[in-house]
């Protein structure tokens, strides 16, 4: 199994840019996150999705807009790239049945000039 | 939010048994005690979890204090790969104070050094 996958894994923004980090996971799981990870700081949550069809706002939800397309993905998208948002950006998902674990992406290393 | 705190940094040498303690005194009822770690450049990884009584898995133990405002994650043998941040974190899966509070809420972790 793959678990999660991010793409990009790097990309660099001018300022002003739009993109799409893309997020997939193939465990079948309900639930799917967005963190950001900023140097020598722990990871902060943007956005996350209960369940297919649903989206809620995390602890740093601005600036950024997400899509639960399917089951499978949920994508992050920042319609006007600032300086700020260079960090490294995590995707993850669980199950929502039990206590388990979350299974996290390898990261997409965002830089925005 | 209930919280936690861990040191900073710990040292161990490779081969030798690694405590990596945690404590939380305002945890509630309900918070389960979560150990994620994250190695260099990689994603967060699942490590252990746990409520009331001593859990063992494969990676790891997890010891925890009978009044719970305390834990210690034992790394029996350290190895180089060993070497990541280590973060605790409290997370409370009934929701029952409010939807975030079942969400993961990362600190600053500790940062394991293993000394070959």
């Amino acid at each position: 199994n793959a678990g999660v996958t991010q793409t990009p894994k790097f990309q660099v923004l001018k300022t002003g840019q739009s993109m799409t980090l893309q997020c997939a996971q193939d465990m079948n799981h309900n639930s799917m996150y967005w963190y950001r990870q900023d140097p020598g700081m722990g990871l902060r949550l943007i956005y996350y999705s209960a369940s297919e069809g649903t989206t809620d706002k995390g602890e740093v939800p601005n600036g950024y807009n997400v899509s639960r397309l399917n089951k499978r993905e949920f994508s992050l998208r920042l319609e006007s790239a600032a300086p700020s948002q260079t960090s490294v950006y995590f995707c993850a998902s669980r199950d929502r049945v039990g206590n388990y674990g979350y299974t996290f992406g390898s990261g997409t290393r965002l830089t925005v000039v | 939010d209930a919280k936690t705190t861990q040191p900073n940094s710990m040292e161990s040498n490779e081969e030798e048994p690694v405590h990596l303690p945690c404590n939380h005194s305002t945890i509630s009822g309900t918070d389960y005690i979560h150990w994620y770690r994250q190695l260099p450049s990689q994603g967060p990884e699942y490590v252990i979890h746990g409520l009331t009584s001593n859990v063992n898995n494969r990676m790891a133990s997890l010891a925890i204090a009978e009044d719970r405002k305390s834990s210690t994650l034992i790394l029996h043998r350290a190895t180089l790969r060993d070497a990541a941040v280590y973060y605790c974190i409290l997370r409370d899966p009934t929701g029952i104070r409010g939807a975030g509070s079942y969400q993961l809420t990362f600190g600053k972790g500790t940062k394991l050094s293993v000394i070959p």
